[in-house]
């Protein structure tokens, strides 16, 4: 079985911008979730996707958003990046069931996004 | 307000020797406790589990104790290898809070040959 996929794996963006990352969960994994890691704040809860709807959202400004397709593959967005965006952002999946009790969460390798 | 800690940043062990990792928490609401470890240019990879109903869950090499008093969890890591270095995390989460995970820090596990 295929893991969760994240595209792409590196980006250059400049202070301003807006960036979309990708991410294709496991096959039959309904929920996803989305996770910022900097060397500061660790690894921080930004949103979870159940079902096209999103289920869960963590203490980030608006600026951040996500949405799930009905395939269960899900983008966030960033706009008006600022420097302090520069991240790994990760993705992860679970179980149809949707909850960490019934299935861990599986992460895919992230995508490096750095602010410049 | 750190609801998950982990105040080793670092633990460094001999091969074949216990490796400890220690996580504390602070919300009485968490009631389940994941460990993950992570390597360099990858993502968390899961460890073990355990629900506040039990005190202990073991797995292989790995041993996860809970002191649901003292809102204390720890790691067992027995017996260590040199592919065991890597970032631990501690995970918690509630029972309604779904895929929602609290992460401590981390703690750097290097398992010297």
């Amino acid at each position: 079985k295929a893991g969760v996929t994240q595209t792409p794996r590196y980006l250059i963006k400049t202070r301003g911008q807006q960036v979309t990352l990708s991410c294709s969960p496991i096959s039959g994994h309904r929920s996803v979730s989305w996770y910022q890691q900097t060397p500061g704040q660790g690894l921080q809860f930004l949103f979870e996707y159940f079902s096209e709807t999103q289920r869960n959202k963590g203490n980030f400004p608006g600026r951040f958003s996500g949405r799930q397709f009905s395939n269960s593959r899900s983008e966030m967005n960033v706009s008006t990046l600022e420097l302090g965006d520069s991240a790994l952002y990760l993705c992860a999946s679970s179980s149809p069931q949707g909850s960490s009790y019934n299935s861990p969460l599986h992460f895919g390798n992230g995508t490096r996004l750095t602010v410049t | 307000d750190q609801q998950v800690k982990q105040n080793s940043p670092s633990l460094s062990v001999q091969e074949g020797r216990i490796s400890i990792l220690n996580c504390d928490y602070t919300n009485s609401m968490f009631d389940y406790f994941l460990w993950y470890k992570k390597y360099p240019a990858e993502g968390p990879t899961f460890l073990i589990s355990i629900s506040s109903i039990k005190d202990k869950n073991e797995d292989g090499r790995f041993t996860v104790f809970l002191n649901k008093s003292a809102k204390h969890l720890s790691l067992h890591i027995v017996p260590s290898q040199p592919g065991d270095s890597a970032v631990y995390f501690c995970a918690a989460s509630e029972a309604t809070s779904g895929s929602r995970l609290t992460f401590g820090e981390g703690t750097q596990l290097t398992v010297n040959p």
